[in-house]
């Protein structure tokens, strides 16, 4: 049980162009999802807090407008990396924690690259 | 300071022995806390919860010192699978998870 599964786990994109990752918690419903980032050597980066049917809460130095948060049910949430740069080509996974319990369960990543 | 703090390593270990790495936290209510594992281009994955009073899933066992505010992971009989990251985690209320940047765990033939 608790599985979240991401989409896609691959994305090359050119400069300027915007991407969707999905988030979906297959087997369990999640009130909270998470968005992380992370640099290669790096830790995980909380970038922002998603709650289903509320706005996202942002992590200071993260902006709102580029990456662009949904979460439109218990099961999916999106993140949107609107006009995308070569800064950030990351690593991006999310998190999915079952309503009512601490434990956070991640998706498989997505590996993003900006050319 | 930073509120959850590890060695970032690397440990390197010969196959079969012990291990043990700490993680400080400087928030004294903080209230619950993991360990989490990551291998290298992957997704971190639970390994275990810590409890007060500790607790033991195998060769891993975690111990939580509240007065010294330190988690500890021990390693007992390393195998090379067991090579990968070992992130902290702490709770600090209100589902709030501060994540260490991670101690990396090298087992060696």
């Amino acid at each position: 049980g608790a599985v979240v599964s991401q989409h896609p786990s691959w994305v090359i994109c050119k400069s300027g162009t915007s991407v969707k990752i999905e988030c979906r918690s297959l087997d369990f419903q999640a009130t909270t999802m998470f968005w992380y980032r992370q640099f290669p050597k790096q830790s995980l980066m909380l970038m922002a807090t998603s709650n289903e049917g509320s706005k996202a809460t942002y992590e200071q130095g993260v902006e709102k407008d580029k990456f662009l948060i949904n979460h439109a049910s218990l099961t999916l949430s999106t993140l949107t990396v609107t006009s995308a740069h070569p800064e950030d080509s990351s690593f991006y996974i999310c998190s999915a924690r079952p309503t009512a319990q601490e434990t956070q369960y991640f998706g498989p990543g997505t590996r993003l690259l900006v050319l | 300071r930073k509120e959850v703090e590890q060695d970032p390593g690397p440990f390197n270990v010969p196959e079969g022995a012990t291990v043990a790495f700490n993680c400080t936290y400087s928030n004294s209510a903080s209230q619950s806390f993991f360990w989490y594992r990551q291998d290298c281009r992957k997704e971190p994955k639970l390994l275990m919860s810590v409890y007060s009073s500790g607790n033991e899933d195998g060769r891993f066992t975690a111990q939580l010192n509240r007065a010294s505010q330190y988690i500890s992971l021990l390693i007992r009989d390393s195998k090379l699978s067991d090579s990968a990251t070992y992130l902290c985690v702490v709770n600090e209320g209100n589902y709030q998870l501060i994540w260490g940047a991670g101690t990396k765990l090298i087992i060696k033939p």
